[in-house]
């Protein structure tokens, strides 16, 4: 089974300052037809996961644009510019290339400072 | 307004069954696999099932293998999950998600199934 490592797990940050949620695979994350296919997520207190980026880069829609995702191969990022209030919450990184099973990070709690 | 409908939950003792149900619009559900995936009380995220669209793939993760069953009714857009032989540590949020198998786009949610004596 593929491992997703996440770091830190917690992550308090100051509003207005960036912020970035690293995600470590235990093998390579291409998949036969190329593509990578790990998504990020956030949970809000309270919430259903939400998915905020998919395929390592791609933004869903009506996510900010202060949220960004990179990485290839075995290390991924999340990144976000500018913290803001409403980004509280858990973060979840996932590979769907390598299955079953499909597999989450631990998730990184970020809160406001 | 995209919309995935879970139901079914409630509280149970262990051992006992419990089926959890899910109904999706058909944009989604059509065409595609579905996945159940949970969430302990104050955990992370666990995933749990998979069935392709003709049911003709299904996996399970190794925690309730030979105890959960996947299943799907095409004509009335909706996936369900058995579960049998429960336990404590099945305790938590039971959410469904699509579509495909990667894709992990569209969240209900959730349906709290509690295994407790």
């Amino acid at each position: 089974d593929v491992v997703m490592t996440q770091s830190p797990l917690s992550l308090p940050v100051t509003l207005g300052q960036p912020a970035s949620i690293s995600c470590r695979s235990s093998q390579s994350l291409v998949y036969s037809d190329g593509n990578i296919y790990l998504n990020w997520f956030q949970q809000r207190p309270g919430q259903s996961p939400r998915r905020l980026i998919y395929m390592v880069s791609n933004r869903d829609s009506g996510v900010p644009d202060r949220f960004s995702g990179s990485g290839s191969g075995t290390d991924f990022t999340l990144s976000i510019s500018r913290v803001e209030a409403e980004d509280v919450g858990v973060y979840y990184c996932m590979q769907a290339t390598h299955w079953p099973p499909w597999t989450f990070g631990q998730g990184t709690k970020v809160e406001i400072k | 307004q995209v919309q995935v409908v879970e139901s079914g939950g409630g509280v149970v003792q262990p051992g006992e069954s419990l089926r959890v149900s899910c109904a999706a619009p058909g944009h989604i559900f059509s065409d595609n696999g579905m996945h159940w995936v949970r969430q302990a009380p104050g955990k992370g995220l666990e995933w749990v099932s998979f069935i392709s669209y003709h049911s003709t793939n299904m996996y399970y993760a190794d925690s309730v293998k030979g105890r959960f069953t996947i299943s799907r009714d095409n004509s009335k857009n909706t996936v369900s999950l058995q579960m049998d032989s429960l336990r404590t540590e099945d305790t938590g949020v039971y959410y469904c998600v699509g579509p495909s198998w990667w894709s992990f786009e569209f969240w209900g949610q959730g349906t709290l199934v509690t295994v407790s004596s």
